[in-house]
């Protein structure tokens, strides 16, 4: 596609349900990136994926979150049992980096919106 | 820790003035910077980048300065107009542990007409 694909854009949830938001990448892209971005913050790290395989998920904020890219394009966030403080804007980034490529930019989507109330 | 941080919250200036934002960054190993620009209801955007061996890189109107030596990170953004307001934001990579880009806290941006 011609850019970073997310949905839903806004996705409001009461607290205890569980969610799914989705990106797309753009074609080819074998890097992708999840962040957390809350009100008047600069986006937080979540976790990333090098193709089908999670590198690193240090930023996951607890087990209640799950990512997953099971063929290395598409990718999901899941947030079980949601809490009101996972109310932000989950931010989606795709690269060109590949293995051992640590610069490039991301392309980010536009986000999606998450309240809980 | 890994996160790179701002001086300033915010900035105000008047169109056609120069604009200089801020950042320092705490890892020393950090190897690649990115300044990313975001309007309302957007992603960020990519403005320019910059790796740790250049000390200074120029795009479009928009200048990023690097002084390893103190860690800091500046945009400069010349005759600013009023298409610029946003946050601005600088990103560091480190060149380990999955080379995840991380951010900073941000800097808005106002112009005045």
């Amino acid at each position: 596609g011609a850019g970073v694909s997310q949905s839903p854009r806004y996705k409001v949830a009461k607290r205890g349900q569980d969610v799914a938001l989705r990106c797309d990448p753009i074609s080819g892209h074998v890097s992708l990136f999840w962040y957390q971005q809350a009100l008047g913050q600069g986006p937080e790290f979540l976790t990333y994926f090098q193709n089908e395989a999670q590198l690193d998920k240090s930023g996951l904020p607890s087990d209640r979150f799950f990512a997953e890219r099971p063929e290395g394009s598409v990718s999901t966030l899941k947030i079980q049992r949601t809490q009101q403080e996972d109310s932000a804007v989950y931010l989606c980034a795709s690269s060109e980096r590949t293995s051992g490529m640590f610069d490039g930019e991301l392309f980010f989507g536009e986000g999606s919106r998450l309240t809980v109330l | 820790g890994e996160n790179v941080g701002l001086h300033l919250p915010t900035l105000s200036v008047q169109e056609g003035d120069n604009s200089i934002i801020n950042c320092a960054y705490s890892n020393s190993a950090s190897d690649y910077f990115i300044w990313y620009k975001q309007e309302s209801g957007k992603g960020p955007q990519f403005i320019i980048d910059i790796r740790s061996n250049m000390d200074k890189r120029q795009g479009q109107r928009v200048t990023v300065l690097l002084n390893k030596t103190v860690k800091h990170l500046s945009l400069q953004i010349a005759a600013t107009q009023p298409g610029d307001s946003a946050v601005y934001f600088c990103a560091e990579t480190l060149p380990y542990g999955g080379f995840k880009t991380i951010f900073g806290a941000g800097t808005r941006l106002f112009v005045k007409a």
